[in-house]
């Protein structure tokens, strides 16, 4: 299974808002995409579930949303530490698939 | 607190095997899937395997089934063990936690530190 498309980079001055896509097939975007944050050096860390849901203590300024074949997290009010690689994820019965990644630099 | 502490990796060579373990604490073991992802050096996450709640269902990525076995005990011990390694098999293996009564892939809610694989002559 061939990995989900996201755009390499983004970049943004803090406090502005960004978006990034994550785009497949009907049969990859469904209903259980979610969203991971990782820091150099760190593991992965859950920021989005479920298309739309956060995680408890996941602040309200990341949110999730699907239309079609593409998923999308949106980041607002950009915060220094939110400057990390953002993988988006989908899983189906047997099978899960990551994003290519994003890189989010914060200007 | 939920916590996973992985150990075992290191430098294998080709075509020889090397396992993985990942210890819990913090969690009720027995109630949740457990799921191993890695990441090639520089590159992006890939999914490798999963294995159920009970240990009674497991899934692998194309790349690695056949060569590789995810097993877990009731010492809240979750296994990889890794044979026929190649070169492309380096990576940070990461150890996740995913849903509760899980039968198949779900989300990573908690993960371990990773341990690096390097598979070289």
């Amino acid at each position: 299974q061939s990995a989900l498309t996201q755009p390499a980079s983004v970049s943004a001055s803090p406090g502005q808002s960004i978006t990034i896509s994550c785009t497949g097939t009907s049969s990859d975007i469904g209903a259980y995409v979610s969203w991971y944050q990782q820091h150099p050096g760190k593991a992965p860390k859950l920021m989005i579930y479920d298309v739309t849901s956060r995680p408890l203590g996941i602040s309200s300024r990341f949110s999730g949303s699907k239309s079609g074949n593409a998923a999308s997290l949106t980041i607002s009010g950009l915060q220094a530490e939110d400057e990390a690689d953002y993988y988006c994820s989908s899983y189906m019965t047997t099978t899960k698939v990551f994003g290519t990644g994003t890189k989010v630099t914060v200007l | 607190q939920v916590q996973l502490v992985q150990s075992g990796g290191g430098v294998v060579q080709p075509g020889r095997s090397l396992r993985l373990s990942c210890v819990g604490s913090g969690l009720t073991f027995k109630d949740y899937g457990l799921e191993w992802v890695r990441q090639a050096p520089g590159k992006g996450l890939e999914w490798v395997s999963v294995i159920s709640y009970d240990g009674r269902k497991t899934y692998y990525t194309d790349s690695v089934r056949g060569r590789f076995t995810v097993s877990r005990d009731n010492r809240n011990i979750l296994y990889l063990q890794m044979n026929s390694l190649r070169p492309e098999d380096t990576a940070v293996y990461y150890c996740a936690r995913t849903d509760y009564f899980a039968s198949g892939p779900s989300y990573g809610w908690f993960w371990g530190q990773g341990a690096l694989v390097t598979v070289s002559s």
